[in-house]
């Protein structure tokens, strides 16, 4: 397994226009997390999956925004008709689901760098 | 007021320097990540700590649970460990139990 895998590395796109990235997580890991990060800033909670459930999404995630992990495995993030404003590095990431009271480490990816003109 | 804050947000070192980056934040945590991403983007964890101290080569952790602080300490810096060092943060709070808060992250320089 060589960890979390994202591609593209990256997109540039034109506005109006729909992009798909994919993440592959590590294969044991049942969690899946997508994460947005700005220049100059820290990277800010998009949504998770364990397993093939999405558990929780952010309000940064917009209708434009979608996220699947149909089989539980690798997972895509959509966004449709693309804006200026998406331009950022979209982080993935996997660990394990923590039992209560623990938390496990997390995998990231090398993300994919988005840019919309 | 961010949940997480680090200090500070810029920092230029000569080779060999101690390093000292600040982490303080404010929600309950059942466990603090030290990351180290450089310029190409990608994110490597360093530590996962819920208390007390942890080393790895060069790279010590200490967190203090009760006042909500941790620290990553470099000793004998070299220009390899420039990057940007972010603090995050995970746990049980305001009902979420998926996903990392994180700080702005520091941007360290090392000078040879």
């Amino acid at each position: 397994d060589t960890g979390v895998s994202q591609d593209p590395r990256h997109k540039i796109t034109k506005r109006g226009q729909n992009v798909t990235f994919r993440c592959d997580p590590i294969s044991e890991h049942n969690r899946l997390y997508w994460y947005r990060q700005t220049l100059g800033q820290g990277p800010e909670f998009l949504t998770y999956f364990q397993n093939e459930a999405q558990l929780e999404k952010s309000r940064l995630l917009s209708d434009r925004f979608s996220a699947e992990r149909p089989k539980g495995s690798f997972s895509t993030l959509e966004i449709q008709r693309t804006e200026q404003g998406d331009s950022a590095m979209y982080l993935c990431a996997s660990s394990h689901p923590p039992p209560t009271g623990r938390h496990y480490g997390y995998t990231f990816g090398s993300g994919t760098r988005l840019t919309v003109v | 007021k961010n949940e997480v804050e680090q200090s500070p947000q810029n920092l230029t070192a000569q080779e060999g320097e101690f390093i000292t980056i600040n982490c303080s934040y404010s929600v309950g945590i059942s466990a603090l990540h030290w990351l180290q991403q450089h310029p190409g983007g990608g994110i490597v964890s360093l530590f996962m700590l819920s208390s007390g101290k942890k080393k790895h080569g060069r790279l010590i952790a200490t967190i203090n649970i009760q006042e909500k602080h941790s620290s990553l300490h470099i000793t004998a810096s070299h220009p390899r460990d420039s990057a940007v060092y972010i603090c995050a943060v995970g746990g049980n709070y305001g009902g979420s139990q998926g996903n990392l808060i994180f700080g702005k992250g520091t941007k360290l320089s090392v000078k040879p």
